[in-house]
């Protein structure tokens, strides 16, 4: 079975600064997608960016991007200049690409505070 | 297009009692799925469905029924519920054609607890 680990429960950053947090994930699979997810407040799941593994290029979605390490497992999320609406928890997911009807398995969370 | 609805947005049990957890989309996904988030656990996948008349369980099944009878319903049933069930429930759905980026759907969460 795929697990998905966020070895930092809480990061905080400085407004206008830039920050990363980690996500490493564990499968056998050669095919698959992984996620970002911001969980606000409001408590809704927004998607930040994905990954398809089989794209070697980094994901970028303006301020967020993505450092997908295929071989060591590994999908950190960079986010520059730093705003305090980035404050949320984010989840790292995994999905099988597999016509789409395989389960996400996400990550624990970060929780990330943005300093004034 | 409401996307993903949940309804109720909160609610309060007695340990004992039941009820159901609705969960609509109007994007004519087949794939939808249940899952529960509590506090340093992230999300957990209760049940998912890949079509109408399909369902299996995920990771926390326990104490949990599911149907889909549609294409564009799926909900969740406490039978008894119990405090441990006590938790936000997300309801997400997925197309399941090639091509598509994969990218699940989710409502805006219930809030249940159980007392």
């Amino acid at each position: 079975a795929q697990t998905v680990t966020q070895s930092q429960p809480e990061m905080s950053v400085q407004e206008a600064e830039t920050v990363t947090l980690s996500c490493t994930y564990d499968t056998s699979e050669s095919d698959y997608y992984l996620f970002w997810y911001k969980q606000p407040p409001s408590r809704q799941m927004i998607l930040v960016i994905r990954q398809e593994a089989y794209k070697q290029q980094n994901a970028t979605e303006n301020r967020f991007s993505v450092n997908f390490q295929k071989a060591a497992k590994s999908f950190s999320l960079k986010i520059s200049d730093s705003q305090l609406g980035d404050a949320a928890m984010y989840f790292c997911a995994y999905r099988t690409r597999n016509s789409g009807n395989t389960p996400l398995v996400f990550g624990k969370g970060t929780r990330l505070s943005v300093i004034a | 297009n409401a996307g993903v609805t949940q309804t109720p947005k909160f609610q309060v049990l007695k340990t004992g009692q039941s009820m159901t957890l609705q969960c609509a989309q109007d994007m004519n996904h087949e794939y939808m799925s249940w899952y529960r988030q509590d506090p340093g656990m992230g999300l957990r996948l209760i049940h998912y469905s890949v079509g109408a008349g399909i369902t299996d369980q995920g990771e926390v099944p326990n104490g949990y029924n599911v149907s889909r009878s549609t294409t564009e319903d799926f909900p969740l049933r406490l039978l008894s519920a119990a405090p441990s069930q006590t938790s936000v429930y997300f309801c997400a759905s997925s197309p399941r054609r090639t091509g598509s980026s994969y990218e699940q759907y989710f409502g805006p969460g219930t809030r249940l607890t159980v007392t």
